[in-house]
Order: C-alpha cells, then structure tokens, then sequence
C-alpha cells in the first residue's frame, strides 16, 4: 500500500505569498498518477491538479502541480484569500487509493 | 452540470446497519466509475470503495471488506453504500465521489452525509 507523507503540516504565509506544499510516496508512482486537492471547512474537497501537473478544469494558473516518482509538489504562484484552506494529495496508481494528511495553508 | 446528492446518513448504534444513497444528475452515470470517500470528524480523506462503470468491478479498503457493498440502481442513477456491522470507528461524513474517465481519482464530489455510530 502506497503511504503518502505530505509536509509542512501547517504553513503559515500571506496573501500575495508563494505557497510550495510537498507529497513524499512511499514508492514510485507509475505513469505520475497523483492528484491534488484543496478542501475548505465544510465543504467537500475539489480536484485542482490530476496526472501530477494538469490543472483540473476551471483551475486558476496561479495553482501548478510537478514532480515524478517519489516526490510532487503543488505550488500556488501568488496566495489570494480563497486560497487558505488544506490540500491533499491523493495517488491512483494502485488500490488501496490513499491521501496523504494534508497541508493546511492559513493565514499568517 | 453535475450534480451528486448524497443521503442516509444518521445516528446508528454499534453492530447496526444504514444505507447511504447518492443520486447522480449531469452525466451518463453509466459510463462512469463511481468511489466512496469518508473523513472522520476533524480527520483526512479515506478511500472506502469503488464500483466500476460496468456495474461488477468493485473494490474496497481493508478496513470496511466484508462488511459494506458498494452498488447502484442504473433505473434510477442512484449509487448505493450498504453499511453493516458498524463500528465506532466508520463515524464519517461520506462521500460519494465520480472517478474520472482514465483515472481513480475525483473529478467530482458530492456534499456529503454524516455518520455517526454511538451508543
């Protein structure tokens, strides 16, 4: 089974900042079938990046998805207000699909 | 557009039993994968079942098999999660989610349906 370790657990920055929020598996990924999520309290979690670097459709620019094997990163360019919420990543390379425990990104 | 309306959910004792549905709109719901996903209160994601578009294809996470069935109503585009042998530990807000065409993982998400099991 596929574990997917995410860090930092919280990283506090400020609107205008840049957010690099990273996804550790456990073994390689194959084909990069990782995604990406952003979750706000009380809402259902919303897919921003599939395939480790598309964007989902609707997704602003300023969302950015890299990485291969072991390790991925989701960068958000410039942080706006409705970005503060917590991100997880998911892999679909094999069953069990697993997240990682996310990232919170809050407002420093 | 899509739309996916989950319903069910509850208070439920340990041991007990609770059906959750989902009603799809917005797409061929033949066509697709359809996923469970639960987040316990204050926790992250988990991965409970997967039902393939050909309707036999499913797949479970260790910690429910045995005891929930993933299934749907293709008359009436509803997917299903029958829950048995509930534990304190399935409390959750469920989530039924719709799996990509070339993919498992969700490109769409419902707003979910808590479950509680308490005594």
């Amino acid at each position: 089974e596929f574990v997917l370790t995410q860090s930092p657990g919280t990283l506090s920055l400020s609107p205008g900042e840049r957010a690099t929020l990273s996804c550790k598996a456990s073994q390689s990924v194959s084909n990069n079938y990782l995604a990406w999520y952003q979750q706000k309290p009380g809402q259902a979690p919303r897919l921003l990046i599939y395939g480790a670097s598309n964007r989902a459709t609707g997704i602003p620019d300023r969302f950015s998805g890299s990485g291969s094997g072991t390790d991925f990163t989701l960068t958000i360019s410039r942080l706006e207000p409705e970005d503060f919420a917590v991100y997880y990543c998911q892999q679909y390379d094999s069953s069990p699909l697993t997240f990682g425990g996310g990232t919170k990104v809050e407002i420093k | 557009q899509v739309q996916l309306v989950e319903s069910g959910g509850g208070v439920v004792q340990p041991g007990g039993s609770l059906r959750l549905s989902c009603a799809e709109s917005g797409f061929t719901f033949s066509t697709y994968g359809m996923h469970w996903v639960r987040q316990a209160p204050g926790k992250g994601l988990e991965w409970v079942a997967f039902l393939g578009n050909d309707g036999s294809s499913k797949y479970y996470a260790d910690s429910v098999k045995g005891r929930f069935t993933i299934s749907r109503d293709t008359s009436k585009n509803t997917l299903y999660l029958q829950m048995n042998s509930l534990k304190g530990e399935d409390t959750a807000v469920y989530y039924c989610a719709k799996s990509y065409t070339s993919g498992w993982f969700f490109d769409f998400w419902g707003q979910g349906t808590l479950v509680t099991v308490s005594s």
